[in-house]
């Protein structure tokens, strides 16, 4: 099945610092959604993003939807521990399409 | 609380058995779905269910059955016809299949021994 090319991969970063992580793909969606997981447990949804350009934030986090519908990104500011797991992307085309996700970010937050 | 809940956590198995894994919810959605994690692969499509009494492969269903007979509950074989069943399975559901918009399950850990 078709992946998100999500990057990068991983980050090592100090506590307090800000963290930017992106997605993108070869065809457009319709929606984009970025879902945290927290070590060993199942993922949660941060942010949902509906319309090509809209850009959102929740807190600290501000996801953007791509202009040409084809990526979207992921910032996160002044990072604290708690902010470590597996950050997935994921787009949607809607109807009865399938969700479609990134293989995910690894982010390890040093204190 | 509303909410979805998968069992067992953790689950040994030895080879050529087979194990089901339980996935039931309350939230009163109608589409449900398991996925496969393994480490760096991300999250792989087994089955989904978007009403009761149907449900379709996804990406890598050979080695899995699932059944959908009631609204609450998607429950997942995994058979011994799955070669590589070691991996950490995640139950989630949306109010409908239109949108993207998942609750998962805590997730539950097979190890094959």
């Amino acid at each position: 099945g078709q992946q998100l090319n999500q990057s990068p991969q991983s980050m090592f970063i100090q506590e307090g610092e800000d963290v930017s992580m992106n997605c993108t793909s070869s065809s457009i969606f319709n929606t984009w959604l970025w879902y945290k997981q927290d070590p060993g447990e199942g993922p949660v949804l941060l942010i949902a993003l509906y319309k090509a350009g809209e850009l959102t934030s929740n807190g600290r986090l501000t996801a953007q939807f791509g202009i040409t519908r084809k990526d979207s990104f992921l910032n996160i500011s002044a990072s604290i521990p708690s902010d470590v797991g597996i950050y997935f992307c994921a787009g949607h085309r809607g109807g009865s399409e399938k969700l479609v996700f990134g293989k995910g970010m690894k982010l390890t937050v040093n204190p | 609380d509303g909410g979805i809940t998968q069992s067992p956590k953790y689950l040994f198995r030895k080879e050529g058995q087979n194990v089901t894994l339980s996935c039931e919810q309350n939230l009163n959605h109608d589409a449900m779905y398991w996925y496969r994690q393994d480490p760096g692969q991300g999250l792989r499509l087994i089955y989904y269910s978007q009403i009761v009494n149907d449900f379709q492969k996804g990406d890598i269903a050979e080695g899995y059955s699932v059944s959908r007979e009631k609204k609450e509950s998607f429950p997942l074989t995994v058979t011994s016809a799955q070669k590589n069943p070691t991996a950490f399975y995640l139950c989630a559901s949306s109010i409908a299949a239109r949108t993207g918009e998942l609750f998962f399950g805590e997730g539950s850990r097979l190890t094959v021994l």
